[in-house]
């Protein structure tokens, strides 16, 4: 099942604004939105904002997720040390029936 | 808030079969969908499927479709994935995951895994 791309690495300083990308098509990101995770190595991934775009309680304001079109964006400000980690989008693909994962980027606060 | 943990991971040769469980613990299992999610060492996440809430619905990825099975018993609050006809490239941390309904999201409360690894 094909899923959706994100860029394998981002690199920002501290304190700075990233800004991770998903790019998915017109069955999946582009009618059913996308959500992202993040995820530290060697724990289970942890939900920041639903494909609607909402974010459950308890997520940091910092993340904030937008979508145009058949790409999903998830933007992070102020970067602090503890956002390094993986970060994952996922969507609902409605002519597979199956939920796709993008591959995933790795982000570094430098 | 919901508590997922899974067990039944563990090594097993090629060809063999395996069954995970997941319990849920917290707002009523009958309530929300579940997923399985895997995830090869040093890869990223897969999704593997996904049931509904009262079971009628379940979804498999093409990668499993055929040999994996989704479940749940309601009244045991536990999910199961039903793995048979094991292969290498099934080697993974298999995550048990809250899907949507019950008010909360897909993906919102996720299990610590269960370590299957399919070796000779």
């Amino acid at each position: 099942q094909a899923g959706l791309t994100q860029p394998p690495s981002v690199s920002k300083a501290l304190r700075q604004t990233a800004t991770l990308t998903c790019t998915g098509n017109s069955n999946n990101v582009g009618n059913q939105g996308a959500a992202w995770l993040q995820q530290h190595q060697g724990h289970p991934p942890k939900l920041l904002s639903d494909r609607n775009n909402k974010r459950p309680s308890g997520i940091s304001e910092r993340f904030s997720a937008s979508r145009s079109g058949n790409i999903a964006s998830l933007t992070i400000t102020g970067l602090q040390p503890e956002d390094e980690a993986d970060y994952y989008c996922s969507a609902w693909d409605t002519s597979l029936s199956a939920w796709v994962f993008g591959g995933g980027t790795k982000l570094t606060v430098l | 808030q919901v508590q997922l943990v899974e067990s039944g991971g563990g090594v097993v040769q090629p060809g063999r079969s395996l069954r995970l469980s997941c319990a849920a613990s917290g707002r009523t299992f009958s309530s929300y969908g579940m997923h399985w999610v895997r995830q090869a060492p040093g890869k990223g996440l897969e999704w593997v499927a996904a049931i509904s809430h009262d079971g009628s619905n379940k979804y498999h990825a093409d990668s499993v479709k055929g040999r994996f099975t989704i479940s749940r018993d309601n009244s045991k609050n536990t999910l199961y994935l039903q793995m048979n006809s094991l292969r290498v490239e099934d080697t993974a941390v298999y995550y048990c995951a809250k899907g949507g309904g019950g008010g909360g999201y897909h993906f919102d409360c996720w299990g610590q895994g269960t370590l299957v690894t399919v070796s000779s």
